[in-house]
């Protein structure tokens, strides 16, 4: 099946610095991708829609000037986390749908573990 | 997309099969039942999904009521490996190019 992979799967940063996490479909060409959020022992939450040369999409109550997405090319979706605090840790998963959603299944990445000090 | 509830947790004897209940009972008919599984600490991963014929792969069998109100997953020989969070999601759409709402999902838990 499609692969989608994530960069870093961990991280731990300082107060106040912002931090990027990167969504990449490995073999196939993703015109969207979707970006969740999932605290501990609860669901995922979906943040935004990341769409391929376009504005994302966001879901409300999530702030876009926080949360950046870039969607620059059909294979690569990043998250930049903007002066994160440590309500910001968490667990951040993308999403791709498989052949630009033809397929009737969405490939999730690993998850990257944000931890904000 | 309609709600779904599923109990938080069940336990499995390894080898045995894993029944998995979901109540959609405000489903369309339009709607589409599709489960998905997390393992701990990864992403979510695909199982099967069906509108209201009963459905089955190499992973799973899905059983639909004829009202369409209810579901069952089923693993036919649940191993240490099954061990999971497991979603039912009501999608009112068979392509997957359209946001997921995830529930609370069910905690299985297999026993060896």
């Amino acid at each position: 099946g499609a692969v989608v992979s994530q960069h870093p799967s961990w991280v731990i940063c300082k107060s106040g610095t912002s931090v990027k996490i990167e969504c990449r479909s490995l073999d196939f060409q993703a015109t969207t991708m979707f970006w969740y959020r999932q605290f501990p022992k609860q669901s995922l939450m979906l943040m935004a829609t990341s769409n391929e040369g376009s504005k994302a999409t966001y879901e409300q109550g999530v702030e876009k000037d926080k949360f950046l997405i870039n969607h620059a090319s059909l294979t690569l979706s990043t998250l930049t986390v903007t002066s994160a605090h440590p309500e910001d840790s968490s667990f951040y998963i993308c999403s791709a749908p498989g052949l630009a959603g033809e397929l009737d299944e969405q490939f999730f990445g690993p998850g990257t573990r944000l931890t904000v000090l | 997309d309609a709600k779904t509830t599923q109990p938080p947790s069940m336990d499995c004897a390894e080898g045995r099969a894993a029944n998995l209940p979901c109540n959609h009972s405000t489903i369309s008919g339009n709607e589409y039942v599709y489960w998905y599984r997390q393992i701990h600490s990864q992403g979510p991963q695909y199982i099967i999904h069906g509108l209201k014929n009963n459905e089955t792969n190499e992973m799973a069998s899905l059983i639909i009521t004829e009202d369409r109100k209810s579901s069952t997953l089923i693993l036919p020989h649940a191993t240490l490996r099954d061990t999971a969070v497991y979603y039912c999601i009501v999608h009112a759409s068979n392509f997957g190019n359209e946001k997921l709402t995830f529930g609370t999902g069910t905690r299985l838990t297999i026993i060896p």
